[in-house]
């Protein structure tokens, strides 16, 4: 079965900053996708960022970035610059496809607290 | 704003009674999803549909049930309510089998349960 890790339950970070949010998966499928998703207290879910199992090259969005290592089945989220704004819980998840079936299955977070 | 829409946001009820969530997906996504999400704990997958017919169960109570509409919302019932069951429920929605799909979900804001 599919199964995602995060081993850290909170983090704290200096304003401005780089964080690194852990996160390993277990899979024998060839083919899967990774998510990152924050979730602030006011509780609604919002993506962040997307690696996909072939891509090539790690995935940025602005100040976030996967560091994909394929090998050792980990997929950390980088966030620079912190910003007060970036405390929140942060979610890994992994895509689980079968035939009747294609959903995400989420670790159990990280709560990211940014301090000036 | 993901486009995806859930009512009631806030419902305060009390052990035994039975309420019924309700999820309006993004124009065009087929696939509609319910998590839950206790008090400081990851999401947990409950139900999947799409196009309404169920697709997956997770671990989702026998006092649970939902469904899907030919309008494609989506309602999840919980029956028989305990101390317990007070959580974040939220709805997601796909756009499953696309070609150029991600498995990306799109959540709504959730639906916070509190059963005295």
């Amino acid at each position: 079965a599919q199964k995602i890790t995060q081993t850290q339950p909170g983090m704290f970070v200096q304003e401005k900053e780089a964080v690194t949010l852990d996160c390993t998966y277990d899979t024998s499928d060839p083919s899967y996708g990774l998510f990152w998703y924050k979730q602030p207290s006011s509780g609604e879910m919002i993506f962040l960022i997307y690696q996909g199992s072939y891509d090539q090259q790690n995935a940025t969005e602005g100040r976030y970035s996967l560091n994909f290592q394929k090998a050792r089945k980990s997929a950390n989220l980088v966030i620079s610059a912190s910003q007060l704004g970036d405390s929140a819980m942060y979610f890994c998840a992994m895509r689980e496809k079968r035939y009747n079936t294609d959903k995400l299955i989420f670790g159990t977070g990280t709560r990211l607290q940014v301090f000036p | 704003d993901s486009g995806v829409t859930q009512t009631p946001k806030h419902l305060i009820t009390a052990t035994g009674q039975r309420v019924t969530l309700r999820c309006s997906p993004r124009s065009g996504d087929l696939s509609v999803y319910w998590y839950q999400q206790s008090l400081d704990q990851g999401l947990q997958f409950l139900i999947q549909y799409y196009n309404g017919e169920e697709r997956a169960k997770g671990n989702i109570l026998e006092r649970f049930s939902a469904q899907q509409f030919p309008d494609l919302h989506s309602e999840l019932n919980l029956s028989s309510l305990e101390l317990g069951d007070s959580a974040l429920y939220f709805c997601a929605s796909s756009v499953v089998g696309g070609g150029q799909s991600t498995g990306e979900l799109f959540f709504g804001e959730g639906s916070r349960l509190t059963v005295l």
